[in-house]
């Protein structure tokens, strides 16, 4: 499985953007670059996903680099409510099970 | 209904005991896997089904560690003469089709404490 490097922490303030870095040199061009976040006391949830071109849904933007040997998560407006461990995952193509394989993710601290 | 549902949400064993853990999937989901999650660290896969079949085991720590889901959509997880290290919160995900375009929604999860 391709492996990520993340920060293991991250701190921000309320209402500022957020920008949450990935890294995985080892990508392959069929994996996919997914990022789940996991509140406290909760399962982890699906935030976006991309293959090679930046994505935005209403929760957040993932920008990818050009290369694919990095990505970003963006947080645009932080809320108390972001404060979260976020795991970057690589994906591939679909071929049989689909098991996710995490790191140990960014804990994001968001500051009133 | 709307979620994954994971049963108990707690649950306290001693050393020794036999557990039970289930999960309900989002109705119609093919998929369902279990995940093992220790404090501080990320998920680790445990099992993988597609509807009753269980096409990947690779993950369970042990054949103390057995999991079932006879009809295609309720699944349980069973960790038999439990020890200390099996103490974690095991999750569970369902999701519709296999695929890399659609997320998994995960439960809540269960927190075994082996005491």
């Amino acid at each position: 499985d391709a492996k990520t490097t993340q920060p293991n922490s991250m701190e921000s303030n309320e209402e500022e953007p957020v920008h949450l870095p990935c890294n995985h040199s080892t990508i392959s061009g069929t994996d996919y670059i997914h990022w789940y976040r996991q509140l406290p006391s909760q399962g982890p949830e699906y935030v976006i996903h991309g293959l090679t071109s930046n994505v935005n849904n209403r929760m957040a933007s993932l920008a990818i680099a050009e290369d694919r040997k990095s990505s970003t998560l963006i947080l645009h407006r932080a809320t108390l409510r972001d404060a979260a461990v976020y795991y970057c995952i690589l994906r591939p193509l679909p071929q049989g099970a689909q098991k996710l394989v995490f790191g140990q993710g960014t804990r994001l601290t968001i500051n009133p | 209904g709307a979620g994954v549902s994971q049963s108990p949400r707690y649950k306290v064993a001693k050393r020794g005991q036999d557990v039970a853990l289930r999960c309900d999937p989002i109705s119609g989901h093919v998929s369902l896997f279990w995940y093992q999650q220790a404090l501080g660290q990320g998920p680790e896969f445990l099992t993988y089904f597609q509807n009753e079949a269980q096409l990947d085991k690779s993950g369970l720590p042990s054949d103390r560690f057995f999991a079932e889901r006879p009809e295609g959509s309720v699944s349980t997880l069973k960790i038999q003469r439990t020890q200390q290290e099996d103490s974690a919160v095991y999750l569970c995900a369902s999701s519709l089709v296999l695929g890399t375009d659609y997320g998994y929604t995960f439960g809540s999860g269960t927190r075994l404490t082996v005491v």
